[in-house]
């Protein structure tokens, strides 16, 4: 099966600078998405950011930008620009044509 | 508003019992599923429905009971049998089952037993 791992239990940033969050995964499939998804304090789980596997260039969603390693399995999220209102749990998830893997989520304070 | 809405928010429930929750969509999506949430860990699936009438079961589906009768619903009944039920559970659709479709998610309900 599967796996994604997210070595980060909890990150922090100041306001305003860039933070990054890492995720690895293991897969022998070559078609899949990569996602990552933003948990507030509500626990809605809302879309951040997905990168197609097939596509060589990185996903940008204005402040959120991922670097995806494909041969090193790596797909990291990018924060910039921090602000409050990023402040949540934050999940890498895997998704091929027959499988879907959240890793165990990256807590991301903000600092004022 | 198009969205994914669950039922209720909290739920508790006494030991020996069977409690359903409810989850709705209106985005005329085909494929639903149910996730647990326990804390300090990521989603796991329960189970998942790709089409009416049809359902599958995802990693940790014993314990669980899921019906799918109208393309919109598809509740889920979490039985005696589920030794550890307190979680947080969610739900969510695709536009089809695993075809890399990027899943919605409703609000979540959180389960207490008592």
């Amino acid at each position: 099966a599967q796996t994604v791992t997210q070595s980060q239990p909890e990150m922090s940033v100041q306001e305003a600078e860039t933070v990054t969050l890492s995720c690895t995964y293991d897969t022998s499939e070559s078609d899949y998405y990569l996602f990552w998804y933003k948990q507030p304090p509500s626990r809605q789980m809302i879309l951040v950011i997905r990168q197609e596997a097939y596509k060589q260039q990185n996903a940008t969603e204005n402040r959120f930008s991922v670097n995806f390693q494909k041969a090193a399995k790596s797909f990291s999220l990018k924060i910039s620009d921090s602000q409050l209102g990023d402040a949540a749990m934050y999940f890498c998830a895997y998704r091929s044509a027959d499988d879907m893997r959240f890793g165990a989520g990256t807590r991301l304070t903000v600092k004022p | 508003d198009g969205g994914i809405t669950q039922s209720p928010k909290y739920l508790f429930r006494k030991e020996g019992q069977n409690v359903t929750l409810s989850c709705e969509q209106n985005l005329n999506h085909d494929a639903m599923y149910w996730y647990r949430q326990d804390p300090g860990q990521g989603l796991r699936l329960i189970y998942y429905s790709q089409i009416v009438n049809d359902f599958q079961k995802g990693d940790i589906a014993e314990g669980y009971s899921v019906s799918r009768e109208k393309k919109e619903s598809f509740p889920l009944t979490v039985t005696s049998a589920q030794k550890n039920p307190t979680a947080f559970y969610l739900c969510a659709s695709s536009e089809q089952a695993w075809s890399t479709d990027t899943q919605y998610f409703g609000p979540g309900t959180r389960l207490t037993v008592l």
